[in-house]
């Protein structure tokens, strides 16, 4: 089954404790992103990345960090996390290139929420 | 940058139909998206349509796009209680080297009332 997923699905922490956020996709897409979603605001990206090595900052990016060692992973990384940081975090894959007939849908992965307290 | 709008709310009742609607800026958009965010989920895409139609129907939905003034609405007739949810607007557009940028609107959410 195609599929993004992520962990851990729900997690409290307090404020200064490093975190990591895993995802993962089966589908061999080149696009992964990362968003997180607040009541008012929508999705906002944090970061994505077009590629293996390839990252760059989306919206939101302070207080973030990510990594593309392996196509398939694209972890989220807190080095400190801070209450403002608490939220619904989604991440997302989809192939890289545009197809002039293919809608190219974007996969979203069930979502982490993350309390800092 | 590239903006797409949608109201926050939307309540209807059972039976009745639903109408959201959206607003976007880019005139490159070539693919535009109906997603649906159901409580404690994540996001699925619901329908899409490309640019160069004006209507898809898809069994109970029917997207209408209006390229002229960049508006894209989501019908769903006989709304049901399953329907209440997030919808998402988004479009994508190119964003050079054969790639392309996906913006999405804040979410209406549908309240559907028994």
């Amino acid at each position: 089954e195609a599929q993004v997923t992520q962990n851990p699905r729900y997690l409290i922490t307090v404020t200064g404790k490093k975190l990591t956020v895993t995802c993962s996709q089966n589908m061999n897409h080149e696009y992964m992103s990362w968003y997180r979603q607040d009541p008012g605001l929508g999705l906002r990206q944090i970061y994505y990345s077009m590629n293996v090595e390839v990252t760059d900052k989306g919206d939101v990016p302070e207080g973030y960090k990510v990594s593309r060692k392996e196509k398939r992973n694209f972890p989220l990384i807190l080095e400190s996390p801070s209450p403002n940081q608490t939220s619904l975090y989604f991440c997302a894959s989809r192939p890289g290139l545009a197809g002039v007939f293919s809608y190219n849908e974007q996969f979203f992965g069930p979502g982490t929420r993350l309390t800092v307290l | 940058g590239e903006d797409v709008e949608q109201s926050l709310f939307l309540s209807v009742r059972e039976g009745d139909s639903s109408v959201i609607n959206c607003t976007y800026t880019d005139s490159s958009s070539t693919y535009l998206y109906w997603y649906k965010q159901e409580p404690g989920a994540g996001l699925q895409l619901l329908t899409y349509i490309f640019s160069n139609m004006d209507m898809k129907q898809d069994q109970r939905l029917t997207v209408l796009l209006n390229k002229k003034d960049k508006h894209l609405s989501l019908r769903i007739a006989d709304t049901q209680t399953g329907d209440s949810a997030i919808y998402f607007c988004a479009e994508s557009s190119p964003s050079g080297a054969g790639s392309y940028q996906l913006t999405f609107g804040k979410g209406t959410k549908l309240s559907v009332i028994p």
